[in-house]
């Protein structure tokens, strides 16, 4: 079963727009993660955010965790056409599994 | 930087074939995971392996076996070909302690006719 769902499925934004990706989940977590997929190739890791944590940046990227409402959301400031691909939340809650959502495919338009 | 290398992008074989898929890490990390990825599915875990010779079954390990034998090299095998494992298969590997994240290769696509 799939954990974390994003929203929106797809996204279409011009070039210097913010984009913001949400990630809901239902069970409990230690962490969770985002990655990025460009077309036909692996996931990257961005950014991972701890339950005790609420925020996290990493240059234009910022992420927020809301453990009471189980989700989380993806902030890409000034996006860029480069940073057309898919994201990923996924959440780890013990174990050695690690739960992927279906994904947030972005589209930045030059 | 941690590099997941997967033997072949693209793959095509035929139906009732033994496929193998290999995946080699170069950063000593004792976990290795396969996963299959298709469309409006996510990545959905086929198998794990949290050191040499060690695996756990994932959420679809019908049709798959996978063999471990040395810490760096996670084979991933199908034991008898179908038109449903067409797909995108990506391995991944991460430290086992702590959160950490998983470093992924590009992906090996198979493609069964």
């Amino acid at each position: 079963s799939q954990q974390g769902e994003e929203d929106p499925q797809a996204l279409s934004i011009q070039e210097g727009e913010n984009a913001t990706m949400n990630c809901s989940y239902k069970t409990s977590i230690n962490n969770l993660q985002w990655y990025r997929q460009n077309s036909g190739r692996g996931l990257v890791h961005l950014i991972l955010i701890r339950s005790n944590e609420r925020e996290k940046h990493s240059g234009r990227l910022r992420v927020t965790l809301d453990t009471s409402k189980k989700s989380s959301s993806l902030l890409i400031t000034a996006s860029r056409a480069a940073d057309t691909a898919s994201y990923f939340c996924a959440t780890e809650g013990g174990g050695f599994k690690t739960i992927f959502g279906a994904g947030t495919r972005l589209f930045v338009k030059a | 930087d941690v590099k997941v290398t997967q033997s072949s992008r693209y793959l095509v074989k035929r139906t009732g074939e033994k496929v193998f898929l290999e995946c080699v890490q170069d950063m000593d990390h004792e976990n290795m995971f396969w996963y299959r990825q298709d469309p409006g599915l996510g990545l959905r875990l086929i198998y794990f392996s949290y050191d040499v010779k060690m695996k756990e079954k994932g959420d679809i390990p019908e049709g798959y076996s996978v063999s471990r034998e040395k810490k760096e090299r996670f084979s991933l095998i199908l034991e008898s070909a179908s038109t449903n494992q067409t797909s995108m298969y990506l391995c991944a590997s991460r430290w086992r302690e702590g959160d950490q994240p998983q470093h992924f290769g590009d992906g090996t696509r198979l493609s069964i006719l």
